[in-house]
C-alpha cells in the first residue's frame, strides 16, 4: 500500500496569513490525490481532487499543487471558518488517507 | 438534493456483528462507487473499502479482509456494510461516501458526498 505522510501534524496560524500543508507519498501517485477539510463532529468535506482541481463551491483561497510524491494544499488568506483538520487521500487502488493536519489559531 | 442517509447509532458486545446502512437520495446508487471510511475517537480517517453498486464488485483494505462485507440492494437505493467479530478498537464513527470515479477515462474525482456518520460503540 502507498502511505501518505502529512506535515506538519499541527499548525498554529492567524487570520489573514498564508498557510501550506504538505502531503508526501511513499511512491509516485500521478494525479490521484484529494484534500478534505473536517470540522469537529462533522463529515469530511471535499476541497480539491486530482491534485489541483477545486471542488464546486469551495472558495478560491484554497489551492492544490504538486506532482510525483510531494503535494501541497495552500490557503492564501486564512479565514475564521478555515480552522479545522485537513487530510490528503490517495485516489487509486487503496484509498489511504494521510494522518491529518490540525489547523488552529 | 443529493444526499446519503445512514442508519442510527449502535451499541454492540465484543464478538458481535454490526450492519450499517447508507441510503442514497437524489441520485441512483448504481451510478457511482461507494466507499466506507471510519474514524475512531480523536483519531484520523481510515479507508475501509468500496463497493461498485452497479455490479456488486468490492475492494477492501487489507486490514479488513475477512471481517468486513459490503453489499447493496439497488431496488431501495441502499448500500450496507457489515463488520463481524467486533472488538473495542472498532468503536468509531463509520461514514459512507460517494465516488464519481470515471471508469472509462480513469479520472479521479474524490469523495464528493458523505453520509452523516454512524457511531458504533463496542463495549461489554
Amino acid at each position: 500500500d502507498i502511505q501518505l505522510t502529512q506535515s506538519p501534524s499541527f499548525l498554529s496560524a492567524s487570520i489573514g496569513v498564508r498557510v501550506t500543508i504538505t502531503c508526501r507519498a511513499s511512491q509516485g501517485i500521478s494525479h490521484y490525490l484529494a484534500w478534505y477539510q473536517q470540522k469537529p463532529g462533522k463529515a469530511p468535506k471535499l476541497l480539491i481532487y486530482a491534485v489541483s482541481t477545486l471542488q464546486s463551491g469551495v472558495p478560491s483561497r484554497f489551492s492544490g499543487s504538486g506532482s510525483g510524491t510531494e503535494f501541497t494544499l495552500t490557503i492564501s488568506s486564512l479565514q475564521p471558518e478555515d480552522f479545522a483538520t485537513y487530510y490528503c487521500q490517495h485516489l487509486n487502488s487503496h484509498f489511504n488517507f494521510g494522518q491529518g493536519t490540525q489547523l488552529a489559531i | 438534493q443529493v444526499q446519503l442517509v445512514q442508519s442510527g447509532a449502535e451499541l454492540k458486545m465484543p464478538g458481535a456483528s454490526v450492519t450499517v446502512s447508507c441510503t442514497a437520495s437524489g441520485y441512483s446508487l448504481t451510478a457511482y462507487f461507494l466507499h466506507w471510511v471510519r474514524q475512531a475517537p480523536g483519531q484520523g480517517l481510515e479507508w475501509m473499502g468500496w463497493i461498485r453498486p452497479e455490479t456488486g464488485g468490492t475492494n477492501y483494505a487489507q486490514k479488513f479482509h475477512g471481517r468486513v462485507t459490503m453489499t447493496r440492494d439497488t431496488s431501495i437505493n441502499t448500500a450496507y456494510m457489515e463488520v463481524s467479530g467486533l472488538r473495542s478498537d472498532d468503536t468509531a464513527v463509520y461514514y459512507c461516501a460517494r465516488d464519481p470515479y470515471d471508469i472509462l477515462t480513469g479520472a479521479p474525482y474524490g469523495l464528493d458526498v458523505w453520509g452523516q456518520g454512524t457511531t458504533v460503540t463496542v463495549s461489554s
